[in-house]
């Protein structure tokens, strides 16, 4: 069965600063993954998407995540935060016919 | 209209009433999906539908219908329902899952209906 951990529940960071945001997944074979985030009262929006090509993967606002299949991680960074990065942000593998989500991570950004 | 949209965005009921959540999605997809939200729990899965057929449904109370009535257009018919119930509800969209030989292909979320039960 597939499975992912998000490792912090929290994360708090000051504006200008790295953020990164980790994620393991459980696969029983080569997955598909997913970051999406949440922003108060929104919807999820799918940041970026992993399914097998480049290793490193570019998605909007500025994010990218790394496949890395020997520590089975898929960790979320962006090199400056930003004010409206603050949210949830859920990591996401496919299972069979099926998106298992992550618990979430919440974002939190200071002046 | 662009991605996926649903109505209302916000919903008051007493615990008697009948009301719908409706979805529409804009992205030429064949299955679409229902799930609650509520604070400090994962997402929940609570139904599936592929080419209008309901493809899933994960043991959700009767008091929750879902109808769809074409691979764009998702309900959501509420009645007699609980307290504990209150939570937002968010519709996705995707291409045909049986196409994918298994791997599941990303969703699109709608801005969800957040409901609220009294």
């Amino acid at each position: 069965a597939q499975s992912v951990t998000q490792l912090d529940s929290h994360v708090s960071v000051s504006e200008g600063t790295p953020v990164l945001l980790r994620c393991n997944y459980s696969s029983s074979y080569s997955p598909s993954l997913f970051w999406y985030v949440q922003h108060p009262n929104k919807g999820l929006q799918l940041l970026l998407k992993y399914t097998s090509a480049a290793t490193l993967v570019k998605g909007i606002n500025g994010f990218e995540a790394e496949f890395k299949k020997s520590e089975t991680s898929f960790h979320l960074t962006k090199p400056s935060a930003h004010m409206s990065d603050a949210a949830e942000y859920f990591c996401v593998v496919s299972g069979f016919q099926k998106l298992v989500f992550g618990t979430g991570t919440r974002l939190l950004v200071s002046p | 209209e662009t991605g996926v949209t649903q109505t209302p965005r916000h919903l008051v009921m007493g615990m008697t009433n009948k009301k719908s959540l409706k979805c529409e999605q804009h992205l030429g997809h064949n299955a679409m999906y229902w799930y609650k939200q509520s604070a400090k729990k994962p997402l929940e899965l609570m139904f599936v539908y592929n080419f209008k057929e309901q493809t899933e449904n994960n043991s959700v109370p009767s008091r929750f219908s879902p109808e769809c009535p074409n691979s764009s257009h998702l309900f959501l018919h509420l009645h007699t329902l609980q307290p504990e119930d209150s939570a937002l509800y968010l519709c996705a969209s995707s291409q045909d899952r049986r196409l994918s030989s298994g791997r599941a292909y990303e969703q699109y979320f709608g801005p969800g209906t957040r409901l609220t039960v009294t």
